[in-house]
């Protein structure tokens, strides 16, 4: 069956890097694009970006252009996300979501949490 | 920024019949913002529903659909199940990312 399993929880300091990576199996990984969500404790869903997983092509929200790098290795059918200069208020729930028909996202990952905290 | 507004939360007999609106502060919803919904339940991964305004997928329950119901996007939940207690979400591809709404609270009492 379709499936992503994302990588375990990270606990960053202010100011770090994270890269969270996410693993697709039971479906063609190239044919798919992949999305990055994250919810912030008591705040709504919010998108990050997506990726064509054969690495051609990528959109990423504004407010995250300039620190959010996605890429792909297809070999393995893994996803990941990378955030950089990490402030509080990225401490969340990632989610990677397969873009599904019509613009949905069909399937998700597991979550991935990211806590920044000095 | 479009911001998608949902009831926060209603509350329905088991049976009965419950409609979750999704409103946009961009004007009205069409088609061509493809409309989505999910539900998550605590502890669980987001479960997608609806796509496109009015499609399934092959596992979602026969009891949810979704429409445009005056000019919001809209998902109704027909014979609700005790097990259909959950946050549900609306998602729209708008501006040329996705936005989500804030979820609605579904209480099966």
């Amino acid at each position: 069956q379709v499936q992503l399993v994302q990588s375990g929880a990270e606990i960053k300091n202010p100011g770090a890097s994270v890269k969270v990576s996410c693993k697709a199996s039971g479906y063609s990984f190239a044919t798919f694009y992949m999305h990055w969500v994250r919810r912030a404790p008591g705040q709504e869903f919010e998108w990050l970006g997506v990726i064509n997983p054969t690495g051609g092509s990528r959109n990423y929200a504004q407010k995250f252009q300039g620190r959010l790098t996605m890429s792909t290795d297809t070999s393995t059918s893994t996803v990941y996300m990378a955030l950089t200069s990490l402030r509080s208020d990225d401490t969340a729930v990632y989610y990677c979501a397969r873009g599904g028909p019509s613009k949905s996202m069909d399937v998700w990952g597991q979550g991935t949490t990211v806590s920044v905290s000095s | 920024q479009t911001v998608l507004t949902q009831e926060p939360s209603l509350t329905v007999s088991p049976g009965g019949t419950v409609t979750l609106t999704c409103a946009s502060s961009s004007g009205a919803v069409t088609t061509v913002d493809y409309p989505s919904w999910f539900q998550q339940k605590p502890g669980q991964t987001p479960r997608a529903l609806i796509y496109s305004t009015t499609e399934k997928h092959s596992w979602t329950p026969a009891r949810f659909s979704g429409s445009l119901l005056g000019g919001k996007a809209a998902l109704t939940l027909s014979g609700v199940q005790p097990e259909d207690e959950a946050e549900y979400y609306c998602l729209l591809h708008s501006g040329g990312g996705w936005v989500f709404g804030g979820g609605t609270k579904v209480n099966v009492l």
